[in-house]
């Protein structure tokens, strides 16, 4: 069974740095790209990246790129996302998903659980 | 940059109506579009690729078309467990990108 679990949920203050995860099981994780989906309190879906974790490949929607840092352990299947320094803006949830098809982004057939962050001082 | 102008961003029908929403992109995309059903709380849901593809297990009421730049979701007949926001999906692998409609929140009247 596919399976793509996130990290618990954050609670940060302005300036910290955080890292969230998606740890991806029952398939090869190394073959299909992960993306990262932003939704913020009562809002859409914004697409932050995408990334390949054969080789890391990574693309950036271009309003998130410079703002957000994505990652990925094949060894660990596990993928990330970060923020050197943490804004009130990026109170959202996080989500983590995958395509349907190895080696093609297409429809996200899969989806973490989510990961609240939520950033107040 | 591909734009997805989805509508309406909500509607309110009654159980058994037939339901559509559009997305039109601001240039051809060719059947590169997907449809996702999003529940308060959850994460969205798969419910046709490729423009009119319907996921496995997804009921027969909900359907997708294409005509040029033009993408349609229907509901043919509206359930009490289809209240969702709906979302449009567009994606592309040369480069990957991905750029999601504003969302339809769909009401029982």
């Amino acid at each position: 069974e596919v399976q793509l679990v996130q990290s618990g949920a954050e609670v940060k203050k302005p300036g910290e740095s955080l890292r969230i995860s998606c740890k991806g099981s029952g398939y090869s994780f190394s073959s299909y790209w992960v993306a990262w989906v932003r939704q913020m309190p009562g809002k859409g879906l914004e697409w932050l990246g995408i990334i390949y974790p054969a080789d890391s490949d990574t693309k950036y929607s271009p309003v998130f790129q410079g703002q957000v840092t994505i990652s990925a352990d094949k060894s660990i299947t596990t993928a990330y996302l970060q923020w050197s320094s943490l804004k009130a803006s990026d109170t959202a949830i996080y989500y983590c998903a995958r395509p349907r098809h190895n080696d093609l982004v297409t429809g996200f057939a899969y989806w973490g659980q989510g990961t609240v962050v939520t950033v107040s001082s | 940059d591909i734009q997805m102008t989805q509508s309406p961003s909500s509607l309110s029908a009654s159980v058994g109506d037939s339901v559509t929403i559009t997305c039109q992109a601001s240039q051809d995309i060719k059947y590169y579009l997907n449809w996702y059903q999003q529940k308060p709380g959850k994460a969205p849901k798969l419910l046709i690729s490729d423009a009119s593809d319907l996921e496995t297990g997804v009921p027969s009421r909900f359907s997708g078309s294409r005509s040029g730049t033009i993408f349609s979701f229907t509901i043919s007949s509206l359930q009490p467990e289809d209240i969702a926001t709906y979302y449009c999906q567009h994606y592309d692998n040369l480069p990957p990108t991905v750029t999601f409609g504003g969302g339809t929140k769909v009401e029982i009247k």
